[in-house]
Order: C-alpha cells, then structure tokens, then sequence
C-alpha cells in the first residue's frame, strides 16, 4: 500500500522564479492537504482539495496557487519567488468529505530560494 | 496571540522519566485535537487524537480542558525513541484547516 508520495524531494529555485510541486496520495485517498513549514515552526496549511476544487484556503497570497486532477493527485505553483517561500512544503492526504479524517503526510519537498 | 501556543523546550530528560507538554489554542469554537510526532527532518505523523474525556494509549496519555482551552500530553517512562518534536494541532469546528502550533521538543537522554 504506497503512502503518500511527493517530488522532488529538493529544489532549489532563485528569486522571482516559479516551481511547481507534486504529490500523489495515498492510496484510496480523494482530499490532499499542502502546507509550508518553515525551519523551526510548525507546518502552516495553504489549501486543501477535494473534487478538483479548492474546498479551503489559508493565510497564504495568490502567489500560492493548486490543482488537483482526476486521479487525485495534486499541483502545488509558486509564482514569484521570494526568500521568505524557502520551506519544506509538505502534503497531506485524506478520505472524504468530512472535516475530520486522518491526515497522512509525505516525506515532503524541501524548497531552498536563493 | 498566536492560534495555538506550545513551549518549544527543549525538554531535556534521562530514561525513564514521565515529561508532561501542554499546549492552548485560542479558538473555542475548536472541535478537534491531535497530538503529532514529527523526527527530525521527517513528516508528521499523527501519535493520538485528544478526545474529551481523555484517553491513554500505552504509555500516552492525553486530556483537554475545554474551559481553560489547553491540550495536554504526558509521557511517562520515557525512550531514547521518543526523542522527536511534538506538535499540537487544533481543527476548529466547521472547518478543513488544521492549526499546527510550533512543537516541542523532547531529548531523551540515556
């Protein structure tokens, strides 16, 4: 039974650039979560899809921007980079549509922004 | 104030020690509370959900006090293995967001 799973693992990007971000969720699983943790912090949510829509967003610009496709799997976009965007950028995967389902995270994607 | 609030630490501890984390969210509408384990440089990983009466499992145990709106976690005889950062996370009702707070983390000496 695969986990989550989410590439790359490492990116390093220069300010201004774009990156996009990916994940698959584990197996059986339609809503993925994508947050940002910052070193030192907790993980902060960005937004949550369910059914190919954003069903919930957090405190983060419009820079910050998602997809998620059929198969459930999920984009996380990046425009315009800044310093402040380095982080490890971890997704979460849950079944269905109630406000409370476990959560299982990846390994998650480590984002350094020169 | 921040939503959900933890002492960083660390807590330093030998073996076999009991070590008791607290954590207070500001959100009184919260439905839901989790427990969190994350190793460094690893994902988290859900250690116990925090139910109203409070629950144990193994050697966790987990209560919330609703009025005075903290979470709290204690570990008693504790392993090298426990040494990890332990995050509090809230769900407040009506929504998907989980609020992290910061963690705490625990060294585990032998």
């Amino acid at each position: 039974d695969a986990g989550v799973t989410q590439s790359p693992t490492h990116l390093i990007k220069t300010r201004g650039q774009q990156v996009t971000l990916r994940c698959s969720p584990k197996s059986g699983h339609d809503t993925v979560s994508w947050y940002q943790q910052a070193l030192g912090q907790g993980p902060q949510f960005i937004f949550q899809y369910y059914e190919e829509e954003e069903r919930q967003r957090g405190n983060f610009p419009d820079r910050f921007s998602g997809h998620q496709f059929p198969n459930y799997s999920s984009e996380l976009n990046v425009n315009a980079l800044l310093l402040g965007d380095s982080a490890l950028y971890l997704c979460a995967s849950s079944l269905g549509r109630d406000y409370y389902n476990e959560q299982f995270f990846g390994p998650g994607t480590r984002l350094t922004v020169l | 104030r921040k939503e959900v609030e933890q002492d960083p630490g660390p807590f330093n501890v030998p073996e076999g020690a009991t070590v008791a984390f607290n954590c207070t969210y500001s959100n009184s509408a919260s439905q839901s509370f989790f427990w969190y384990r994350q190793d460094c440089r690893k994902e988290p990983k859900l250690l116990m959900s925090v139910y109203s009466s409070g629950n144990e499992d193994g050697r966790f145990t987990a209560q919330l006090n609703r009025a005075s709106q903290y979470i709290s976690l204690l570990i008693r005889d504790s392993k090298l293995s426990d040494s990890a950062t332990y995050l509090c996370v809230v769900l407040p009702s009506g929504t998907y967001k989980y609020i992290f707070g910061t963690g705490t983390r625990l060294k585990v000496l032998a």
